[in-house]
């Protein structure tokens, strides 16, 4: 049973260009939430989906931030327009249960270079 | 305005004895606390958790406790071993509001010395 996947685990873009961001979950769950980790700091919700629905975006950026889990397939953070501030870890986790943290599995992270 | 702050960025223990990690919280809200154990390069993983209805939950060699007059909660780990070297985090939810979605800490690194 394989955990959760992120790709690509590392992503270099330069200002202006688009970063897209795959998250897996793992088989079974339905709950996917993406956190941001800005360097020598806590994650940071992001948002909530659950397949094609997003239940909460409180965390996202208003602008150049969009997220989705459509029926098939991965969830995607999209982020366009990329600045030298979006550099970060990005933390997937998925989870059968909405609200069971304590089986809410995190994907290893895929981090953003913005140069 | 941070609603979970974790003051100690590093601790270094030696292995065999206790490692004590502390957390506050403003938000009154929260309800259920969690810690994480997170190593370079991969994700954080679930470690122990207790709800607001307990002072205390035990799981083998961790034990958190919580205070909740004082908004704040510690992780006991006895003994510390070499492999619990990692940044831990705290992080704290609304069980009956926030559906999973969690507040997190800066993170407190931990060495243990052989």
């Amino acid at each position: 049973n394989a955990g959760v996947m992120q790709n690509p685990r590392h992503l270099v873009r330069r200002r202006g260009q688009e970063a897209r961001l795959r998250c897996s979950p793992m088989k079974g769950h339905s709950h996917v939430y993406w956190y941001r980790q800005l360097p020598e700091e806590g994650l940071k919700f992001m948002v909530y989906l659950q397949k094609e629905n997003i239940i909460d975006e409180s965390g996202m950026p208003k602008e150049r931030f969009s997220a989705e889990f459509p029926k098939e397939g991965p969830s995607i953070l999209r982020i366009q327009q990329v600045v030298r501030g979006d550099s970060a870890a990005y933390f997937c986790a998925s989870a059968q249960l909405a609200g069971d943290q304590e089986t809410q599995y995190f994907g290893p992270g895929t981090r953003l270079l913005v140069l | 305005d941070q609603q979970v702050k974790q003051n100690s960025p590093s601790l270094s223990v030696q292995e065999g004895r206790i490692s004590i990690l502390n957390c506050d919280y403003t938000n009154s809200m929260f309800d259920y606390f969690l810690w994480y154990k997170k190593y370079p390069a991969e994700g954080p993983t679930f470690l122990i958790s207790i709800s607001s209805i307990k002072d205390k939950n035990e799981d083998g060699r961790f034990t958190v406790f919580l205070n909740k007059s004082a908004k704040h909660l510690s992780l006991h780990i006895v003994p510390s071993q070499p492999g619990d070297s990692a940044v831990y985090f705290c992080a704290a939810s609304g069980l009956n509001t926030n559906a999973g979605k969690s507040t997190f800490g800066d993170g407190t690194t931990l060495t243990v010395k052989p």
